[in-house]
């Protein structure tokens, strides 16, 4: 079972930030937190990961609470092409278990 | 230079058959996965695979098997299909879980399979 709680849905206006939370209140130390999209009928493509600290790739920036019980993904300026599913995972070792994830739609 | 392919993209086949679906992976990785996703869209892991070890979702029938010719493949192949198989089938790879931890998984766009 997946070890994540994210919202359903959100919607995020073109050319704004889209905050994307998750919830994983029951992270263990050595777990990392993934994030991944999957646009209508492709597959699932990596986006960032981290285990502790903040990180920033040239996609998106993903911040994690000191506690490390919560995370957030920012799409810093949100475009249509964004619209997907975002999946966050928490996952040592390699197997990796998908939730159902946010439907994110960027509204024009 | 597709990272990771399947063939085919699309199949349809009658109830009871046999069939295969084939991944390749050019990166290098030494780990490979089959993940489903049914109508609902949720995906679940299938299989992990690597040189030493296959690890199979015990939810799995048995009709599902993967083979690996070798490191850059993994098939799967499904006897006597049944109507509740059809779904998207997603291969992927990973670099070996080493001592720099995580390794991020790559995804092939997907088999849509439908049994009639």
């Amino acid at each position: 079972d997946a070890k994540t709680t994210q919202p359903t849905s959100m919607d995020c206006a073109e050319g704004r930030a889209a905050n994307l939370p998750c919830n994983h209140s029951t992270i263990s130390g050595n777990e990392y937190v993934y994030w991944y999209r999957q646009i209508h009928s492709q597959g699932p493509q990596y986006i960032i990961h981290g285990l502790k600290n903040n990180e920033t790739n040239e996609m998106a920036s993903l911040i994690i609470t000191e506690d490390r019980k919560s995370s957030t993904l920012i799409l810093p300026h949100a475009t249509l092409r964004d619209t997907a599913v975002y999946y966050c995972i928490v996952q040592y070792g390699q197997n990796f278990v998908f939730g159902p994830g946010t439907r994110l739609s960027v509204l024009p | 230079d597709t990272a990771v392919s399947q063939t085919p993209k699309y199949l349809v086949t009658q109830m009871g058959n046999d069939k295969s679906i084939k991944c390749e992976q050019n990166l290098g990785h030494d780990t490979m996965y089959w993940y489903k996703q049914d109508s609902k869209k949720f995906l679940k892991i299938m299989f992990s695979y690597n040189n030493k070890e296959l690890i199979i979702n015990e939810t799995v029938p048995n009709r599902f098997s993967p083979k690996s010719p070798d490191k850059a493949h993994l098939n799967l192949h499904i006897n006597s299909l049944e109507l509740g198989d059809s779904a998207v089938y997603f291969c992927a790879s990973s670099q070996d879980w080493g001592p720099k931890g995580a390794s991020e998984a790559f995804f092939g766009q997907g088999t849509r399979l439908t049994v009639v």
